[in-house]
């Protein structure tokens, strides 16, 4: 049983690019969330995808955007980057949301703004 | 925007040594209480989800305990070992969102 997969494991952008981040989720799971995880700070939520629609998020800007399809894989997608959006990017599935069951954490992306 | 606060921050101990950190979190909106072991390189691993006031859980040699009343959580590690050597994160649920904090990095000397 495959865990929760991320691509890629890093990636370098310049500031104003735009970038995509990918994100499988543990089989059997239909909902997706994603954390930013800056340098010493702890994961933040960004914001949770269940049934193809957000439902919830974090306190993020507009530039953060995201998608889930049907098969449950998610993307995120964060525009005009700034040297700030530079952190371990980590995705989360779980069975459905709210709930207190765990999420299982893909092992991220590290995102590079230049 | 909900303050999770985990002490200490790093923490260094001879093998064998017994251990213990603390998590500690807002006594309102209060879901769940989840622990994670996170070391470098892989993705965080569950330990504990906790629910209720008092709950007690334990796995192998590490152990957690939870009190809601008051707003904390400790994780104890008994006789640690060199693979113990993680971040240790807590993550407070509202039901809604996870909450982190920003973890203690246990380090096992052997």
């Amino acid at each position: 049983d495959a865990g929760v997969t991320q691509s890629p494991t890093h990636l370098i952008k310049t500031r104003g690019q735009q970038v995509t981040l990918r994100c499988s989720p543990k089989s059997g799971h239909d909902t997706v969330s994603w954390y930013q995880q800056a340098l010493g700070q702890g994961p933040q939520f960004i914001f949770q995808y269940y049934e193809e629609e957000e439902r919830q998020r974090g306190n993020f800007p507009d530039r953060f955007s995201g998608h889930q399809f049907p098969n449950y894989s998610s993307e995120l997608n964060v525009n005009a980057l700034l040297l700030g959006d530079s952190a371990l990017y980590l995705c989360a599935s779980s069975p459905r949301p709210g709930s207190p069951y765990e999420q299982y954490f893909g092992p991220g992306t590290r995102l590079t703004v230049t | 925007i909900l303050n999770v606060e985990q002490s200490p921050q790093s923490l260094h101990v001879q093998e064998g040594d017994s251990t213990n950190f603390t998590c500690s979190f807002p006594s309102s909106n209060f879901y769940a209480l989840h622990w994670y072991r996170w070391e470098t390189a892989k993705s965080p691993e569950a330990l504990f989800v906790m629910t209720l006031n008092g709950d007690e859980k334990k796995k192998g040699r590490i152990s957690a305990t939870l009190n809601t009343k008051e707003g904390y959580s400790y994780l104890y590690i008994k006789g640690s070992q060199p693979e113990d050597s993680a971040t240790y994160l807590c993550a407070f649920n509202t039901g809604n969102q996870f909450y982190f904090g920003t973890g203690t990095s246990l380090t096992v000397i052997p």
